[in-house]
């Protein structure tokens, strides 16, 4: 069964503090990627990742970096946490080929910046 | 760029209806459409997957169409129950793209 699993489910930090959200694919798969949602704006995505040490922005980086090591991590940074960054982190992945890949998502960190 | 809008945005039926999702996109040039189910603060769940080349697929008591030159996909479900509820989102990925774009989502409350 694939599974793509985030490193937190809630998670409560303080304005300023630096944060690290994972995210962990145990298929194999080459693209990984952060969105964010947030009620009325659906999900937008953050950062994409298509092979290891490749990175692109999204639609709203600024704020945000990312790494990937290793072909099955993806992990968000939040340089200098802020209250407007409160949300809900949602990582998901794809294979690289075909259009028959499926999007799965890992089960969400819900963040709350003080 | 590509847009896609589903509507409605929100809608509430009693159990053992028979509904319709709509899911409405600008650029037909799409590689494939995917169908979501999204419990309340939980990830998005994949329910059904259309290759641009399909018209429809289905899963149980669901069933998705695709009409790329219309610009439409619908999600059909039959029989709805309460474990129904949830948000159903739809996302397409454009020919070039690795990037799926988005719909808002419908939020669906099927009541015993």
């Amino acid at each position: 069964d694939v599974k793509v699993t985030q490193s937190s489910r809630y998670l409560v930090k303080r304005t300023g503090e630096k944060v690290f959200l994972e995210c962990v694919q145990d298929m194999d798969h080459e693209n990984m990627f952060w969105y964010r949602q947030d009620p009325g704006l659906g999900l937008r995505l953050i950062y994409f990742s298509y092979d290891v040490k490749m990175k692109e922005k999204g639609d709203i980086p600024e704020g945000y970096s990312v790494s990937r090591e290793k072909k099955e991590r993806f992990s968000l940074i939040l340089e200098s946490a802020s209250t407007n960054q409160t949300s809900m982190y949602l990582c998901a992945s794809t294979l690289l080929t075909g259009s028959l890949e499926t999007q799965y998502f890992g089960p969400g960190t819900r963040l709350l910046v003080l | 760029k590509q847009e896609v809008t589903q509507i409605p945005a929100a809608l509430s039926v009693p159990e053992g209806e028979n509904l319709v999702l709509n899911c409405s996109f600008t650029d037909s040039a799409i590689y494939n459409l995917q169908w979501f189910r999204q419990d309340p603060g939980k990830g998005l769940t994949s329910l059904l997957l259309i290759q641009s080349s399909q018209r429809e697929q289905t899963s149980g008591r669901l069933n998705a169409s695709l009409d790329k030159s219309s610009g439409r996909s619908t999600l059909y479900i039959a029989a709805s129950q309460p474990g129904d509820s949830a948000t159903y989102l739809c996302a397409v990925r454009s020919g070039g793209s690795y990037i799926p774009t988005f719909g808002r989502g419908t939020s669906l409350i099927v009541h015993p």
